[in-house]
């Protein structure tokens, strides 16, 4: 399964685009890229997930390169609420056995 | 109505003592997880298990083991607990042939060996 390489921490103003990267340089094929984050003291917690194209949902965009060896999660406009360890994770879809949480990057919301 | 709920969110015990911990998913998934998170803040998988099989981590010691009354609970019992059983330990569900379903999991249970 592949592993991920996360920065360990990023400084994001309030209000301001946070764009979190990740590398997953040997993510084969059937993999996804999936991304969490765990804010202190509570359960990690589910944000996007992609195969090969972009996503976005209510909580933020997903951006793949095309040969996928890399990812960028973006919060369009990060609020304090943010600040929390995010996850990047390459796995199979549905075979959660095979997650792997690496040490993930720390952002820090600031006003 | 919370999704995955463990009690207790907080347990302190002494060295030796056998305690178990609770987890319920109102979900209606069929694969439940105990995750481990220690104090480097590492999580890691302890166990999986659906009512085909139970996946454990080699690493976990066999004083852990995972009791599953019901497809909706998967309770951990620890016996003899030991200092460095100290951690966050985490409940989590999910579908495995649920188009765009992920794992969720529940807000911990913090327990502290003394």
């Amino acid at each position: 399964d592949a592993k991920t390489t996360q920065p360990t921490s990023m400084d994001c103003a309030e209000g301001r685009a946070a764009n979190l990267p990740c590398n997953h340089s040997t993510i084969s094929g059937n993999e996804y890229v999936y991304w969490y984050r765990q804010i202190h003291s509570q359960g990690p917690q589910y944000i996007i997930h992609g195969l090969k194209n972009n996503e976005t949902n209510e909580m933020a965009s997903l951006i793949i390169t095309e040969d996928r060896k890399s990812s960028t999660l973006i919060l369009p406009h990060a609020t304090l609420r943010d600040t929390a360890v995010y996850y990047c994770i390459a796995g199979p879809k549905y075979n959660f056995n095979k997650f792997y949480f690496g040490s993930g990057t720390k952002l820090n919301v600031k006003p | 109505d919370t999704a995955v709920s463990q009690t207790p969110k907080y347990l302190v015990t002494q060295m030796g003592n056998d305690k178990s911990i609770k987890c319920e998913q109102n979900l209606g998934h069929d694969t439940m997880y105990w995750y481990k998170q220690d104090s480097k803040k590492f999580l890691k998988i302890m166990f999986s298990y659906n009512n085909k099989e139970l996946i454990i981590n080699e690493t976990v010691p066999n004083r852990f083991s995972p009791k599953s009354p019901d497809k909706a609970h998967l309770n951990l019992h620890i016996n003899s607990l030991e200092l460095g059983d100290s951690a966050v330990y985490f409940c989590a569900s999910s579908q495995e042939d649920r188009v765009g379903n992920t794992i969720y999991f529940g807000e911990g249970s913090w327990l502290t060996v003394v």
